[in-house]
């Protein structure tokens, strides 16, 4: 199966610093998806087909990569993009999530 | 709008089989599949299974000789089964739509799972 590696595992912003997590993939993919999950809720789609915002989604959120690597950045952060994000593959089966990059507010 | 309502116990002994009803509303499950999804702080996100609009099923390798997905369309209901639980299934089960192109839409709220005697 391919495996998806999300790095950093934790990392902190201040507001309106600029912001990029990366999902490496073990073998090349034709899109990923991004979720949101903040603490005691389900995941909640948030980027998919690699670049596309869910619905409700702010502009400052953007997403971009090719074969092995993908990137989520946000432009300017806030308070409220404080949470876990997580990738998602499923150009092979079965499908499979990275381990997350937990990003806190300063 | 669309929902997807989780029901099922929450601690089931080590042998036993775990059963959760997901029952969805603002789409009909002749026109979307639905996944089960569990995440679990020693494994994180697992995805277990899909059952698809027209009935089919797809499972997850590592889980196809204990798990088994069903739905009633009538009923708006989609029915997960898990059998042989271990300590190291404990976690929190999701059902959850299917996307647009490979990935999964809308989630339902989850159920946590303990497996303990």
């Amino acid at each position: 199966q391919i495996v998806l590696t999300q790095s950093p595992a934790i990392m902190s912003a201040s507001p309106g610093e600029k912001v990029t997590m990366t999902c490496s993939a073990s073998s090349s993919v034709s899109y990923m998806h991004w979720y949101q999950q903040k603490s005691g809720t389900s995941p909640k789609r948030w980027i998919y087909d690699t670049s596309k915002l869910a619905s409700g989604v702010p502009a400052r959120f953007s997403g971009s990569g090719s074969g092995t690597s993908y990137s989520l950045t946000i432009s300017s952060m806030e308070a409220e993009d404080a949470a876990t994000y997580y990738c998602q593959q499923w150009s092979s089966n079965p499908p499979t999530f990275g381990g997350g990059t937990k990003l806190e507010i300063k | 709008q669309v929902q997807l309502k989780q029901s099922g116990p929450g601690l089931v002994q080590p042998s036993q089989s775990l059963s959760i009803t997901c029952t969805v509303s603002g789409f009909s499950l002749t026109s979307y599949g639905v996944h089960w999804v569990r995440q679990s702080p020693g494994k994180g996100l697992e995805w277990l299974g899909v059952i698809w609009s027209g009935g089919s099923t797809d499972y997850n390798a590592a889980f196809i000789s204990r798990l088994s997905i069903s739905k009633d369309n009538s009923k708006s209901q989609v029915f997960f089964k898990m059998n042989s639980l271990q300590a190291n299934d404990t976690a929190i089960y999701y059902c959850a739509r299917n996307g647009g192109r490979s990935d999964f839409d809308y989630w339902g709220q989850g159920t946590t799972l303990t497996v303990s005697s």
